[in-house]
């Protein structure tokens, strides 16, 4: 079982800041199979990114993925106030799926 | 419009068993892989359980193992998930989720997602 571990667990920024989330996984990931979500509270997750830097139908060019091996990053170019919310990456196409357990991006 | 309701949560006594549902609509159903994932209260998220189209392939989560199964009916647009032996550990919102990474029987990554149902395990 791969094990993602996110940092920070909090990051205070300002609307129309970066935002740089990193997702480091316990051993390689292969092919890329690194997704992310954002979750606002009372919601379901949305999917922003898979295969590491594809971003989903739909998700604006502010939502960069990128990285591979152990490490991905996924960078919000500037903070819109819609983009407050939880941050989780997954590691899929094994059969054992895992999820990271999240980076809050809260207004500072 | 792609639309996943989930229903069937609700309050259980520990060592109980529930029945989750859910139902698929704006797409074909038998042509997608579904999963389940759960998110306790203030937590984060946990895959469950896989199942392939056909529903001949199954991957479950090392805690739900033996307790959690999950099935489909392709003729009724279904996906369900019978839980035994439920612990209070097991409360959360249930949600089924669609796979959309194609091109393997393995699990995926997830486009659509239910509002969820919630569990709560609690005597």
């Amino acid at each position: 079982e791969i094990v993602l571990t996110q940092s920070p667990g909090t990051l205070s920024l300002s609307p129309g800041e970066r935002a740089t989330l990193s997702c480091r996984a316990s051993q390689s990931v292969s092919s890329s199979y690194l997704a992310w979500y954002q979750q606002k509270p009372g919601q379901a997750p949305r999917l922003l990114i898979y295969g590491a830097s594809s971003r989903a139908t739909g998700i604006p060019d502010r939502f960069i993925g990128s990285g591979s091996g152990t490490d991905f990053t996924l960078t919000v170019s500037r903070l819109e106030p819609e983009d407050f919310a939880v941050y989780f990456c997954q590691h899929y196409g094994s059969s054992l799926v895992t999820f990271g357990g999240g980076t809050k991006v809260e207004i500072k | 419009e792609v639309q996943l309701v989930e229903s069937g949560g609700g309050l259980v006594q520990p060592g109980g068993s529930l029945r989750l549902s859910c139902a698929a609509s704006g797409f074909t159903f038998s042509d997608y892989e579904m999963n389940w994932v759960r998110q306790a209260p203030g937590k984060g998220l946990e895959w469950l359980s896989y199942i392939s189209t056909g529903g001949g392939t199954i991957y479950s989560a090392d805690s739900v193992r033996g307790r959690f199964t999950i099935s489909r009916d392709n003729a009724k647009n279904s996906l369900y998930l019978i839980m035994n032996s439920l612990r209070v550990e097991d409360t959360a919102v249930y949600y089924c989720a669609r796979d959309v990474f194609k091109g393997s029987s393995l699990p995926g990554y997830f486009k659509d997602w239910g509002q969820g149902a919630l569990v709560t395990v609690s005597s």
